[in-house]
């Protein structure tokens, strides 16, 4: 079956800008989250949905944030772009949520902030 | 809280030689514990998972790891490496205060595993 699958793989982007990335979760999984990868940070968790609904939130400043549509592909925002969010940005689809069912991973977009 | 600690950045073994990645982990639950290898320019893949059922668990490709409550520990081993396990491997921990998942993967900081010939 197909995997999960993120859009766009590489963006280039102004500070100041936004950007949206998008995430199609594996068919009949319902959860969707969303990890930064950075070289000095590691993995860190931005945030989880489930059904359209954001069950958990990480620590992130509120110029990152997402939603999830009925049919269950995600996308995330960045609003106001700093260099400093410049990333590889993954995207992971479970059944019933990461922990509790296994967690398929993306390839990510790797977003450059210049 | 939950954390998990990689006492390693980076290890380096030759081919057919044991592989040994250390973690240790805090949790005030009994939490979920996972092992996620990442190759370069891929996503992450799923190695193994403990929840509970046994403290030895097998995973893909040859590795398991052994969950010690006592000394808060989730090593990753693999009897001998091949050049494919070159990569960065990450020890990660979920779980909540009720001992369900909160559905957020808390990963360390990853190992550099690399596998001379």
């Amino acid at each position: 079956k197909a995997g999960v699958t993120q859009t766009p793989r590489y963006l280039i982007k102004t500070r100041g800008q936004q950007v949206t990335l998008s995430c199609s979760p594996i068919s009949g999984h319902r959860s969707v989250s969303w990890y930064q990868q950075t070289p000095g940070q590691g993995l860190q968790f931005l945030f989880e949905y489930f059904s359209e609904t954001q069950r958990n939130k990480g620590n992130f400043p509120g110029r990152f944030s997402g939603r999830q549509f009925s049919n269950s592909r995600s996308e995330m925002n960045v609003s106001t772009l700093e260099l400093g969010d410049s990333a590889l940005y993954l995207c992971a689809s479970s059944y019933r949520g990461a922990g509790d069912t296994e967690a398929f991973f993306g390839q990510g977009t790797r977003l450059t902030v210049v | 809280a939950q954390s998990v600690t990689q006492l390693d950045s980076h290890v380096s073994v030759s081919e057919g030689t044991p592989v040994l990645l250390r973690c240790n982990y805090s949790s005030s639950y009994s939490p979920s514990l996972f092992w996620y290898v990442q190759h370069p320019n891929k996503g992450l893949q799923l190695l193994l998972k403990y929840t509970s059922a046994a403290t030895l668990v097998k995973g893909i490709n040859g590795f398991e790891a052994e969950f010690k409550k006592s000394e808060t520990s989730f090593h990753l081993t693999k009897p001998s490496a091949h050049m494919s396990d070159a990569a960065e491997y990450f020890c990660v921990v979920s779980g909540s205060r009720s001992g369900g998942s909160n559905y957020k993967l808390t990963f360390g900081k990853g190992t550099l595993l690399t596998v001379n010939p």
